[in-house]
């Protein structure tokens, strides 16, 4: 069985652009979290789906939204770049309603840096 | 807020040497407490705990849970150059949401 995949796995971009960030959860899970990770702030929460309906949202700005597409596919987008940006971006994938987070599979991340 | 605080943020030892991560958290919301490993990739679970001083335990790595202090404690024992690693905590709350602390970055050396 596949593991959670996302692209690209690496990402350099400039200040005021915008990006999407894309994540395929293992097959047959339905929720995607979606998490920020930062020498200085750790491992933060962004947001969750599940049946393409955003179930959960974490302290971030409007900048940074996110869908689910009708297969569980999920994609991030982050408009409006800043420096601080730069980060490991961490999705994760459960089977959905009821799972709890330790059963969440992580993929290896995308590493963006905003110059 | 929700807030988890691991300490201490690095931390260098031999190999052989026992170590004592620490972790701390707000009572808010507390549905379990669980600890990953990160290497250079995705973080991997280790252990869920839920309930006040029953000791989880897999090889060298143990853990325990203190509710009453809000805390819990990973320990590594015989530590070995393999266990060098970012070590998260993370609280879940109602609603499965998971909400982290910075990590202790841990160096192993021969």
């Amino acid at each position: 069985k596949a593991g959670v995949t996302q692209t690209p796995r690496y990402l350099i971009k400039t200040r005021g652009q915008q990006v999407t960030l894309s994540c395929s959860p293992i097959s047959g899970h339905r929720s995607v979290s979606w998490y920020q990770q930062t020498p200085g702030q750790g491992l933060q929460f962004l947001f969750e789906y599940f049946s393409e309906t955003q179930r959960n949202k974490g302290n971030f700005p409007g900048r940074f939204s996110g869908r689910q597409f009708s297969n569980s596919r999920s994609e991030m987008n982050v408009s409006t770049l800043e420096l601080g940006d730069s980060a490991l971006y961490l999705c994760a994938s459960s089977l959905g309603s009821g799972t709890r987070v330790y059963e969440q599979y992580f993929g290896p991340g995308t590493r963006l840096t905003v110059t | 807020e929700d807030k988890v605080v691991q300490s201490p943020l690095s931390l260098v030892v031999h190999e052989g040497d026992t170590v004592t991560l620490n972790c701390s958290y707000e009572v808010t919301n507390f549905r379990s407490l669980l600890w990953y490993k990160q290497e250079k990739k995705a973080p991997t679970f280790l252990f869920m705990l839920t309930s006040s001083g029953i000791e989880k335990k897999s090889g060298r790595l143990s853990s325990i849970l203190d509710k009453k202090e809000l805390f819990s404690i990973l320990n590594i024992t015989a530590t070995q150059t393999g266990d060098s690693a970012v070590y998260l905590c993370g609280k879940e709350t109602s609603g499965s949401r998971l909400t982290f602390g910075e990590g202790t970055q841990l160096t192993v050396n021969p």
